[in-house]
């Protein structure tokens, strides 16, 4: 049964900080990766899709890496902003329909 | 029409009651996946149709059933309510085949209270 797990659970950093997220998972047969943004009460938002023959991706001030083998992933957010405040989760394919496996997330606070 | 709607975004029950929530996706998606997502917790995959049929199913007791219409509208229906039912449900659709790996959409959720 693949599990998921993120660390830190929450984390609180200046503005202007870089910071990084990781994400661990105990099946490595995955078909990809993703990272989503959720923000209080509402719905996910994709932020990077990494498929299993991929090493990283990057959009704009974030950057997502996989390391397959070892069933581990980060996202890595540079130069961080108050509006970056939410809370990211990591969800794994194992290319069963669309059914992901989620971790319970960081929360993350990004303060003036 | 963009997006994954969802609809109600909030919604009290109590035990025993059957309750249906309603997700409306873009055209073209034709699997749509349906997630409960408890407080504090990560979403957990309830189930998925694909062209009207169930296509995969998480560990979900068969009180928790579904439908996927033509129209690229669905449902999820939950009956003989319970208070551990309380919590996010999102809808999410993808473009491609059941077995696609694809980026999904993610509505806004409809937050169900069983009291």
């Amino acid at each position: 049964k693949q599990e998921v797990t993120q660390i830190p659970a929450a984390l609180s950093v200046p503005e202007g900080e870089n910071l990084v997220l990781n994400c661990s998972f105990t099946d490595s047969a995955i078909y990809n990766l993703q990272w989503f943004r959720q923000d209080p009460g509402k719905g996910l938002t994709s932020l990077l899709l990494i498929q299993s023959s991929q090493r990283e991706q990057t959009s704009g001030r974030l950057n997502a890496s996989l390391d397959k083998s070892s069933g581990r992933s980060t996202l890595y957010i540079a130069a961080s902003q108050p509006g970056d405040s939410a809370t990211y989760l990591c969800a794994v394919n194992t290319g069963t329909a669309s059914k992901l496996t989620f971790g319970t997330g960081t929360r993350l606070q990004v303060t003036l | 029409e963009t997006g994954v709607t969802q609809s109600p975004t909030h919604l009290i029950k109590t035990r025993g009651q059957q309750v249906t929530l309603r997700c409306s996706s873009q055209s073209g998606h034709n699997t749509v996946s349906w997630y409960q997502q408890a407080l504090g917790q990560g979403p957990q995959f309830i189930f998925q149709y694909y062209r009207e049929e169930e296509n995969g199913r998480g560990n979900f007791p068969p009180r928790f059933s579904g439908l996927q219409f033509p129209n690229y509208s669905s449902e999820l229906n939950v009956n003989a309510l319970e208070l551990d039912d309380s919590a996010l449900y999102l809808c999410a659709s993808t473009p491609d085949s059941p077995s696609g790996a694809n980026v999904l959409t993610f509505g806004a959720g409809s937050r169900l209270t069983v009291l």
